[in-house]
């Protein structure tokens, strides 16, 4: 089945790591996405990125990263420089960055304490 | 700046009855617009979406949207609601940027199904 996979679903991290969020898309899309969701606040764009080897920042990038190595991988590492990790995360993917569709996965709970 | 309002936090809506469920948008140029709908813990599923066309659209589990340019709205609707339908239910509109393309989303309504 092809499909958008996030792992793990729930994470524990203490304050002060840094902590890696995969996500893999066996869709051949071009075009891959991170967002965060806050209760009450919809779906915050952290990252995206059109091709391997490029990514852009989104409104809230401060405090992540992401590398996009092959097609089909996307991961962000939240770093201790974000103030406010805990969230719910969630990786999407579409043909391409235009006019197309996005897909998602079932998300990452990221609780830091 | 583009952006996505969806006025209502929170719906109740007896099961059986119809549903309409709002949002309004700003942007430049010809939108392009999705309405997802999201089940708790869960990821993000598409219920349809508007490119250009027919303003009626239709989408999956029974729900329909209308595109009206004059009132910047991109209503949800759905005639019979059942309690499966019980979720959060976001608008989105697609951006063009400087680097491509990124969604932006309302905040979200979340729908209730009484008995």
């Amino acid at each position: 089945d092809g499909g958008i996979t996030q792992s793990p679903k729930y994470l524990f991290r203490k304050e002060g790591q840094n902590v890696t969020l995969s996500c893999e898309q066996n869709l051949n899309h071009d075009a891959m996405y991170w967002y965060r969701q806050d209760p009450g606040q919809g779906l915050r764009l952290i990252y995206y990125s059109q091709i391997v080897n490029d990514f852009q920042k989104g409104d809230i990038a401060e405090g992540y990263s992401v590398s996009r190595e092959k097609k089909e991988s996307f991961p962000l590492t939240v770093t201790s420089a974000q103030k406010n990790p805990t969230a719910f995360y969630l990786c999407a993917s579409s043909i391409t960055s235009s006019r197309s569709e996005q897909y998602f996965g079932p998300g990452t709970r990221l609780t830091v304490t | 700046a583009q952006s996505v309002t969806q006025p209502d936090i929170h719906i109740t809506v007896s099961e059986g009855a119809s549903l309409e469920l709002r949002c309004n948008y700003s942007y430049g140029a010809t939108p392009y617009l999705f309405w997802y709908v999201q089940s708790p813990g869960q990821g993000l599923q598409l219920l349809l979406k508007y490119f250009s066309g027919d303003t009626l659209v239709q989408g999956i589990k029974g729900f329909e949207a209308e595109f009206k340019r004059s009132q910047s709205s991109f209503n949800l609707r759905k005639p019979s609601v059942h309690w499966s339908d019980a979720a959060e239910y976001f608008c989105a509109v697609g951006a063009l940027n400087q680097a491509g393309t990124a969604l932006i989303f309302g905040k979200g309504t979340t729908l209730s199904v009484s008995s």
